[in-house]
Parts: structure tokens; C-alpha cells; sequence
């Protein structure tokens, strides 16, 4: 099976900066995504790292460690418009399905 | 632009209708689309894989012969859920994986509310 833990909910301040974790144990493991989530609305793409290291994307950088099982999506310059849930999800080797975590809510607060 | 669509964004019905959900590929031919299920303020949860021109493979606990899938031609994907009952209730959200990437693009998504 596969357990992916990311915590429930973070508030963060307009302009500052977030990091939300997430933590992985899988049996095989292709690579990790990280979506954004409004309410009512379905997920969009932020990211996905397949290879250990840091991948920025203007206010967005994701990191992963493959040899740790974790990763964290950095939000920087936060906006109020970054009041979402991001969810993590892992990719495995076979069929390329996604597993999703609970996702983090967080809310931007001026 | 967006890459999947779905039709339609809403439907609510009676209990024991079928509702069918249609998944449309815009931009690439998909062989492999995924349906999800998302209940208020939880995650999303694999549902099916749905693949072109044979049988959708569940995930463990999804009953086949209630959430139907069919895959008839590249650029479409249905589920239709039939006897509908309130605890079918949720939000619906097929994606594709891009053509050459991992990545997996979602539609808008379908909120579904049987009565």
C-alpha cells in the first residue's frame, strides 16, 4: 500500500513565505506531483519532480528526496489569491495512477 | 488553455436515476483516462482507469457494475453511474496523462447531488 502524510491545514501571512510537507512510503515509486485546489474547483498542476533536488517556478519551488520519502512545495511572495488546498500526490513505476494525500488547506491571511 | 472537458459541470437527480459523466480529451488522443471521486473536504480517490478500446481497470472497492466506464474512441470517456443513491453524492473529475509526460491534466470536474 501507500501512505502519504501532509498536514491538514497551515495559515500564512500576505507576502511571506510557506513550505508545506509531505512524506511518502510507497512500493515503487515513479515521481511526485503537487497540484493546487480552490474550493469547488478541480486540481491544476504545479509540479512534479522525478529526480532529487529543487525545482523552482517563480513564486513556486517543489524539492524532493527520494532516498528520505519527502518533499515540500514552497510558496514565496504569498498572495491571497494562494488560498487553496495543495495536494501531493505519487506517482508509481507501474501504470502511472496517482495516490493522492489529504491535502493542505492553507489559507493567506493580509 | 484547458486540455479535458467535462460535461456536465453539475447534474442533480432522484434516487435510482443513472447519471452519465462525459470526459472529453481537447488537445491529445488519450489511450489512458483516470476517473476520481472527491468528497467534501477529503482528498481525491482513484475511482477507475479507463482505457481506449477495452475494459476499465477499478480500484479495489469500486463496484464495476455501478460505476460504468466506457471508453469507446481517444478523445471520450464516460462513467455513468446508474441507481443512483445520496451517498453517490460528490465530486467527479476525470484527468488524462499528457502525451510523452507523467504529467496528468484534470477536467473542470461534475458535482453530482442525488436526491
Amino acid at each position: 500500500g501507500q501512505n502519504i502524510d501532509q498536514p491538514t491545514e497551515m495559515t500564512a501571512t500576505e507576502g511571506a513565505i510557506v513550505q508545506i510537507n509531505c512524506t511518502y512510503q510507497t512500493s515503487g515509486f515513479n515521481g511526485l506531483f503537487w497540484y493546487q485546489q480552490h474550493a469547488g474547483e478541480a486540481p491544476t498542476f504545479l509540479s512534479y519532480n522525478v529526480l532529487d533536488g529543487l525545482e523552482e517556478k517563480g513564486r513556486f519551488s517543489s524539492f524532493l528526496s527520494r532516498s528520505k520519502g519527502y518533499s515540500y512545495l514552497l510558496l514565496k511572495e504569498l498572495q491571497m489569491k494562494d488560498s487553496a488546498s495543495y495536494l501531493c500526490a505519487v506517482s508509481k513505476a507501474a501504470g502511472n495512477k496517482l495516490t493522492f494525500g489529504g491535502g493542505t488547506r492553507v489559507l493567506v491571511k493580509p | 488553455g484547458a486540455v479535458v472537458s467535462q460535461h456536465p459541470s453539475r447534474v442533480i437527480c432522484k434516487s435510482g436515476t443513472s447519471v452519465k459523466i462525459e470526459c472529453r480529451s481537447l488537445d491529445f488522443q488519450a489511450t489512458t483516462m483516470f476517473w476520481y471521486r472527491q468528497f467534501p473536504k477529503q482528498s481525491l480517490m482513484l475511482m477507475a482507469t479507463s482505457n481506449e478500446g477495452s475494459k476499465a481497470t477499478y480500484e479495489q472497492g469500486v463496484e464495476k457494475d455501478k460505476f460504468l466506464i466506457n471508453h469507446a474512441s481517444l478523445t471520450l470517456s464516460t462513467l455513468t453511474v446508474t441507481s443512483a443513491h445520496p451517498e453517490d453524492s460528490s465530486f467527479y473529475i476525470c484527468s488524462e496523462r499528457g502525451l510523452r509526460t507523467d504529467t496528468q491534466y484534470f477536467g473542470p470536474g461534475t458535482r453530482l447531488t442525488v436526491l
